[in-house]
């Protein structure tokens, strides 16, 4: 059964704080990690990772994976109160359903 | 809007009374998909779809739950005699191929949040 593990699953900081997020992986025949940010409602998509070592860049936000040792993180610079959210990572695999296969989340929260 | 909208975003019953959900997904997308998702916990699959063809079902899903998409475009979940545990948000998502590198995301909707008294 594929596994997708987050650490840590809650984090406070201080805004201008760097945070990063890591999530573990163990699925058959890895295709692809995707990072979501889930604030009230819907999950909106922040990155998708297909090959070890890219890393990918949207302003303050930046994620890395690393196929060898299964896993990815995702570095969040400068921290804002508008930062807080669920980050949820999740993983397709040809040895799994055809779709994505959640972590539970890490909650951050970014204080004043 | 043109994005995954669904129908109702809350719904309140009581416990062995049916419930149905709607999805409209991003109108080119082929791909269907309904989640499921509970406090403190990330997503979890239900079943999805190619066009009309109901192509997988996750284990979660019990012959309580079933879910059409009669023409390929909306799709709806029901939720037969439903229990407490039913209690949760339920996700639609629609996307293209997701094992297209450059285009693999979901577009999530708002959620049907459920809740069984």
């Amino acid at each position: 059964e594929d596994k997708v593990v987050q650490s840590p699953l809650s984090l406070v900081v201080h805004e201008g704080d760097t945070v990063t997020l890591n999530c573990s992986y163990e699925v058959t025949n890895f295709r692809s990690l995707l990072w979501y940010k889930q604030e009230k409602k819907a999950p909106t998509f922040l990155f998708m990772l297909t090959s070890s070592g890219i890393e990918k860049k949207s302003g303050r936000l930046s994620s890395i994976l690393d196929k060898k040792e299964l896993f990815s993180i995702l570095n969040i610079t400068a921290t804002q109160t508008g930062d807080s959210a669920v980050y949820l990572c999740a993983v397709i695999a040809d040895s799994g359903y055809s779709t994505l296969t959640f972590g539970k989340g890490t909650m951050l929260l970014v204080s004043p | 809007d043109t994005g995954v909208s669904q129908d109702p975003r809350h719904k309140i019953t009581k416990r062995g009374q049916n419930v149905t959900f709607r999805c409209d997904p991003i109108s080119e997308h082929n791909r269907l998909y309904w989640y499921r998702q509970t406090l403190g916990q990330g997503p979890e699959f239900l079943t999805y779809f190619q066009n009309e063809a109901q192509l997988e079902k996750s284990r979660l899903l019990s012959d309580r739950f079933s879910a059409e998409r009669p023409k390929g475009s909306f799709s709806t979940l029901e939720i037969q005699r439903t229990e407490q545990g039913d209690s949760a948000m339920y996700l639609c998502a629609s996307s293209f191929d997701l094992f297209r590198p450059d285009t693999g995301e979901l577009f999530f909707g708002e959620g049907s949040r459920l809740t069984v008294l």
